[in-house]
């Protein structure tokens, strides 16, 4: 069965501290890893796919990175505008996209 | 590109009542559909998935008869929630892929916030 498992649950950083989140998984033939930015009652916006191990991908101040067993999400030099939960997700060789439970990640001014 | 919408954004409604819930793309064709379930501060719950002129593929556990979905086009799906209860209230937010495309990504709607009374 397909899996994933982000920590940490939360993290709280100074504006302007860098961090980085993580994403594990375990899943049969991964076609793609995602991730997604969710802000408090909205939907989910797309931030990355990532296809194979060794890929990089950068927005911003976001950065993705991806492992044959895990994935990183760096933040480089936060804002308080990026205080939002980010969510991993993986996808095998079903249709459907197997969430991690997220971390809220909050940025202190 | 890639967004999709959904309406209402918020409903409220009487117990026993149905709703129905409208997810559009707006600049691609949507080959696939999803319809998910949020609970506060717990990730996504897939409840089903829907290819175009087809029937809805429901997860294990969640009701068809009480959740109706159809994807008649490449734009647009419905979710209607039949006779609802107080705990059929919830955030659900549908998403769509661009199957003809190839791509495998996932565009979110912005959710629809039920509550049931």
């Amino acid at each position: 069965e397909d899996q994933v498992t982000q920590s940490p649950e939360a993290l709280r950083l100074q504006e302007g501290e860098s961090s980085s989140l993580n994403c594990s998984y375990t899943v049969s033939g991964l076609r793609g890893l995602f991730w997604y930015r969710q802000d408090p009652g909205k939907g989910p916006e797309f931030l990355f796919t990532l296809y194979s191990a060794g890929e990089e991908k950068e927005k911003e101040r976001l950065k993705a990175t991806l492992t044959k067993k895990e994935s990183f999400l760096h933040i480089t030099a936060p804002k308080p505008e990026d205080s939002a939960t980010y969510l991993c997700a993986v996808r095998g060789g079903a249709q459907k996209l197997v969430f991690g439970q997220g971390t809220r990640l909050t940025i202190n001014p | 590109g890639a967004v999709v919408s959904q309406h209402p954004s918020w409903v409220i409604c009487k117990s026993g009542t149905s709703v129905k819930i409208e997810c559009r793309s707006l600049d691609f064709q949507a080959t696939t559909m999803f319809w998910y379930r949020q609970f506060p501060k717990q990730s996504l719950m897939l409840m089903a998935t829907s290819n175009e002129g087809s029937k809805a593929t429901y997860e294990q556990g969640v009701e068809k008869d009480k959740f109706l979905i159809n994807h008649a086009s490449l734009t647009l799906s419905t979710l209607t929630v039949t006779s609802a209860h107080p705990e059929d209230s919830s955030f659900y937010i549908c998403s769509a892929r661009d199957g003809l495309a190839g791509a495998l990504e996932q565009f979110f709607g912005p959710g629809t916030r039920l509550t049931v009374l």
